[in-house]
């Protein structure tokens, strides 16, 4: 079975461009999760979405970013524009249910010069 | 409030030795205990899951993971540790069994031949 699939694995960019970040969740699971990790806040939930539907983006840091589901198969999580402070690696999760156990991608390793 | 705290923030075992990565937790409810596995470059991958069905947990890969409510533990073990099993190692803890997953520091396990 396909897990997680996020695209692209590695992306290194100039302060202020805009990055996006995609990520493919398994299918028939109705709940994806955005997370950073950095080794000083260690794992992060950014942005859960329920059915397409962004429920909690208290994790977002700013306005800077931003997260859409348009459909049950693809989000995206852009940063807009980027700062240095942005690197970290950032996974994609999904679950069958929110309340079941999540299941992560390999991550993208975001570095801002 | 719910909390995990991993015990060791690195371990150091022999190849063929037993490994124990040691985890509690805080909880005022019946809580939902994960232990997850992430390999260098790679995502969190679940190792095992416990949900209050029975106390002692059987995983992939050979852990298991023995809930201990009286010592409030959740500590992962394993007979005899293989050169594959050097990673890092998440504790969670799932906040009133919701999808908000409290994470612990992580257990960074290394195998010596």
């Amino acid at each position: 079975d396909a897990g997680v699939i996020q695209s692209p694995r590695h992306e290194v960019t100039e302060m202020g461009q805009e990055v996006t970040l995609r990520c493919k969740p398994i299918s028939g699971h109705n709940s994806l999760f955005w997370y950073r990790q950095t080794m000083m806040r260690g794992l992060e939930l950014l942005i859960y979405f329920n059915n397409n539907v962004p429920i909690d983006d208290s994790g977002m840091p700013e306005d800077r970013f931003s997260a859409k589901m348009p459909n049950a198969s693809f989000s995206t999580l852009k940063i807009q524009p980027s700062e240095p402070r942005d690197s970290a690696v950032y996974f994609c999760a999904s679950s069958p249910q929110g309340n079941q156990p999540q299941h992560f991608g390999d991550g993208t390793r975001l570095s801002i010069l | 409030a719910q909390s995990v705290t991993q015990l060791d923030s690195h371990v150091s075992v022999s190849e063929g030795t037993p490994v124990l990565l040691r985890c509690n937790y805080s909880s005022s409810y019946s809580p939902s205990l994960f232990w997850y596995v992430q390999h260098p470059n790679k995502g969190l991958q679940l190792l095992l899951k416990y949900t209050s069905a029975a106390t002692l947990v059987k995983g992939i890969n050979g852990f298991e993971a023995e809930f201990k409510k009286s010592e409030t533990s959740f500590h992962l073990t394993k007979p005899s540790a293989h050169m594959s099993d050097a990673a890092e190692y998440f504790c969670v803890v799932s906040v009133s069994g919701t999808y908000k997953y409290i994470f612990g520091t992580g257990t960074r396990l290394k195998v010596l031949a």
